[in-house]
Formats: C-alpha cells, structure tokens, sequence
C-alpha cells in the first residue's frame, strides 16, 4: 500500500509545454513537499504546502486538503526542467511518492 | 550549496561491517532528517532528530541507529551491513519541525556495501 501516489511516472513534454505532475495522498498529513532532483542525485526542495497555492518563477504548486491532492504545474517548460519530481508528505513521519522524471525536448 | 554538509560522499565497504555517515546541518537549523534512496525502493524516511531528540521513526532498521549530538551535528551508523543496504544516504534539516519549515538536502553519501 502506497501512502503517496504520483502520476504520471514518466513524462516527455516539448520545450514551452505547460506541465502537470500529480499528488495524491492517503494518510493525514501537516504539510507536503515537492522535491527536484537531478541526475547526479542531489535534492532541492522546491514548495513546502499546507494550504492553498504557492508560486516560485514558472513553478505553481496547489493543494486540496479536503481532497487529499497537489498538483505541481511548471509554465513554459525548459530542458533544465528535466529532472525527477518527487512529492512528499510529512505528519507523523515521512512518506514519499516514487517520482516523475521530466524529459523535456529542445 | 544548501548548507547541509555530508561526509563522506562515497564510500565501499564489505558485508558485516560497520559504517557511519555524519551531517551537519544548515547554521541555526534544529532538525535532522535521514532518508534511504535506494533504486528499488526509492526514498524512505528514516529518523528525524531535533534539538538533540529523537522526534521521529520511520523505517529504520535494528542494525541502523542515529544521534544528534550537542552542536547538532548527527551520525547514522549501520552496521551488520547488508549487500541490500547499499544506497545513497540524504541528510536533511530545517529550522523547525517539517511541517512547518522548507527542507533543505545534503549531496548525499553513497555506500556500496561489496
């Protein structure tokens, strides 16, 4: 049983594409986490969310409490997007989703 | 660079042996998160200290243990290693508790246990 789910787990977008990474979750949760990571391995948190809706340059990220869901959308896509998308929730411990790894083409 | 230093970042090691892996984490940041990354598993939460305390387990092994020490740098040490044991070790921290604070990652520590 998966406490995160994300899809989808592939994604191959062209340069300028809008793009949609979904978050569902099944526990109880105090904030969620969406996390990049590049190949090489290194993470960058990317949104900290507990409510409502957050903005960093073309990054979006939404959450729906009620309905246990985020969504991280990325505007005018570009190849240096292309990296894995991890989603994470935090209550009483973590739990990650297995990823989404962007391709985006030149 | 996010602030969160770990050493060491490579590392090879036979099977039974013993290992620690340290973090420091970012000035002023009280947490300590340690996660497994392994290519089967993915990533998993294993321990969060903060301020010194054990504030949370995930699933951290018996052969596995942690501490934060005084100047809130911690250690995870394994031992009794395991080929499955090999995986890239994150250390995260943040000002506060998760909830409530962005995380901020080290470069991780590769172990490959031969």
């Amino acid at each position: 049983k998966n406490e995160v789910e994300q899809s989808p787990q592939n994604l191959t977008a062209q340069e300028g594409e809008f793009i949609t990474i979904n978050c569902s979750y099944s526990v109880g949760i105090s904030a969620l986490h969406w996390l990049q990571q590049h190949p090489g391995g290194g993470i960058v948190s990317l949104f900290m969310l507990s409510s409502g809706k957050k903005k960093h340059g073309r990054l979006i990220a939404t959450i729906n409490i009620q309905e246990k869901h985020s969504s991280l959308h990325i505007t005018a896509s570009h190849p240096r997007d292309s990296a894995v998308y991890i989603c994470a929730v935090t209550g009483n411990q973590f739990y990650f989703g297995t990823g989404t790894s962007l391709t985006v083409i030149p | 660079d996010s602030g969160v230093t770990q050493t060491p970042k490579h590392l090879i090691t036979a099977t039974g042996q013993r290992v620690t892996l340290r973090c420091s984490p970012r000035s002023g940041d009280l947490s300590v998160y340690w996660y497994q990354q392994s290519l089967d598993q993915g990533l998993q939460f294993l321990i969060q200290y903060y301020n010194g305390e054990e504030r949370a387990k995930g699933n951290i092994l018996e052969r596995f243990s942690a501490q934060q020490f005084p100047d809130l740098h911690s250690e995870l040490n394994l031992s009794s290693l395991e080929l499955g044991d090999s995986a890239l070790y994150f250390c995260a921290s943040s000002v506060g508790l998760a909830s409530i604070g962005e995380l901020f990652f080290g470069e991780g520590s590769r172990l490959t246990v031969l």
